[in-house]
């Protein structure tokens, strides 16, 4: 069983639309949360990471953390064709020093 | 602020061959780390480097692959010999703190594509 758990999609939304991206983890130990962008042929680039359950925003992006249920949620309002990218969860224990990632979702908006 | 460098961007060997791979992380940056990603398969762990020691080699596949970093700046991850299913994207990220001080998460390099045929 992969430690997380990720839908690679392609999703494809038009511009504007609300995109919901989700990862299931198993492992209760995890308690660091992260989302990653990679562009193509790029690094992974982050864009939220958060600690405890509930919700971080920061301009478009929400991060939503149930560790209840272990899951997380990452949803982009607004949502514009320069989004079109890979989208990858990661988590970690306290230890921070080995990231386990999802296999990432593929999002393409179109304009 | 330079970002994390890896070099070759792309390398393509037979299988048998010697490859190395160079990864120069952002100045100042104690905590390196490899990671690889193969076809169809999530990003994993390859090993974790603090200044020239090795903290965590956990994810090294086998002893084909060997990692270094001299002198705690740059770090190589030498595959030798190269096998069909070593083929991937290998990247290397920094970060200068650990455990949960940090909330800036790992810089990652662009990475290196590795095709072995």
């Amino acid at each position: 069983q992969k430690e997380v758990e990720q839908d690679p999609g392609p999703l494809s939304v038009p511009e504007g639309a609300i995109v919901s991206l989700n990862c299931t983890y198993s492992n209760s130990a995890f308690q660091y949360f992260m989302w990653y962008r990679q562009y193509s042929r790029k690094g992974p680039e982050l864009l939220m990471y958060t600690y405890s359950s509930g919700n971080k925003e920061d301009g478009r992006f929400t991060a939503q953390v149930d560790k209840s249920s272990k899951y997380i949620s990452l949803f982009i309002r607004d949502s514009q064709p320069s989004d079109s990218a890979t989208y990858l969860c990661a988590t970690h224990t306290y230890n921070f020093n080995k990231f386990y990632f999802g296999s990432g979702t593929k999002l393409n908006v179109k304009p | 602020e330079a970002g994390v460098t890896q070099f070759p961007s792309h390398s393509v060997i037979e299988k048998g061959q010697t490859v190395t791979l160079r990864c120069d992380p952002i100045s100042g940056h104690d905590n390196l780390y490899w990671y690889r990603r193969v076809m169809g398969k999530e990003i994993k762990f390859l090993l974790h480097f603090v200044k020239e020691s090795k903290q965590d080699e956990s994810g090294m596949p086998n002893n084909r692959f060997l990692a270094e970093r001299t002198g705690g700046t740059y770090s190589t991850l030498k595959v030798q010999p190269a096998e069909l299913e070593d083929s991937g994207v290998y990247f290397c990220a920094s970060s200068q703190d650990t455990l949960r001080d940090s909330s800036s998460g790992y810089t990652f390099g662009s990475g290196t594509r590795l095709t072995v045929v």
